[in-house]
């Protein structure tokens, strides 16, 4: 079963405005990830958050994690049309070292 | 620095055509490696996985298989393509024993099957 579910799927905004994409998983993790993926090439990795983390942050982006509520939420602050592709978040799993994906939130970001 | 390598970037084969994609990866030693599908829009789908020289390790049985004759090298194989083997596979790894397992990946291969 799907471990990571970003939502929206897609996310379309403006210049200069911020997005906020969310990730929601259903087992304990020992930490999540956030990747991006411009189109047609390969992931990169962007940041990890560990489960006794609440927030952090990178440059013009803010995770946050409620382990909770089994979610997180990853923002861009400030957007620019570079910030155009599709975003993935990745938990890992007690025990596992292997990471799995969600199907991620497609953004645009229109100039 | 380390980099990883995936060849072909894009690939047209024939319906019932062999397949053998080929990824490397330089400046780091004993990676685990991974092999992922991704269907157009869709997500990451784990195909294999590989703790060191020929060790495999299948998530979804499928037409495909894997091998890692080397330390660094890790092949993705078919003997007969399926029109459903078409996608983007994706090579990467992790460092062994790392405490974040962050995955770095290489630039793709796209495969049309036709």
């Amino acid at each position: 079963s799907q471990q990571g579910e970003e939502d929206p799927q897609a996310l379309s905004i403006q210049e200069g405005e911020n997005a906020t994409m969310n990730c929601s998983y259903k087992t304990s993790i020992n930490n999540l990830q956030w990747y991006r993926q411009n189109s047609g090439r390969g992931l990169v990795h962007l940041i990890l958050i560990r489960s006794n983390e609440r927030e952090k942050h990178s440059g013009r982006l803010r995770v946050t994690l409620d382990t909770s509520k089994k979610s997180s939420s990853l923002l861009i602050t400030a957007s620019r049309a570079a910030d155009t592709a599709s975003y993935f978040c990745a938990t890992l799993r007690g025990g596992s070292y292997i990471p799995t994906f969600g199907r991620g939130t497609s953004l645009i970001v229109h100039p | 620095s380390q980099t990883i390598h995936q060849w072909p970037a894009t690939l047209v084969q024939p319906v019932g055509s062999p397949l053998s994609l080929e990824c490397t990866v330089e400046g780091t030693s004993n990676p685990n490696l991974y092999w992922y599908r991704q269907a157009a829009g869709r997500g990451l789908q784990l195909l294999f996985y590989s703790v060191g020289i020929g060790q495999i390790s299948s998530e979804v049985p499928q037409n495909l298989s894997a091998s890692r004759p080397q330390d660094r090298q890790f092949i993705l194989s078919s003997k007969k393509l399926l029109l459903s083997d078409s996608g983007f596979y994706l090579c990467a790894w992790s460092r062994i024993g790392g405490s974040t397992d962050t995955q770095y990946f290489g630039p793709g291969t796209r495969l049309t099957v036709l």
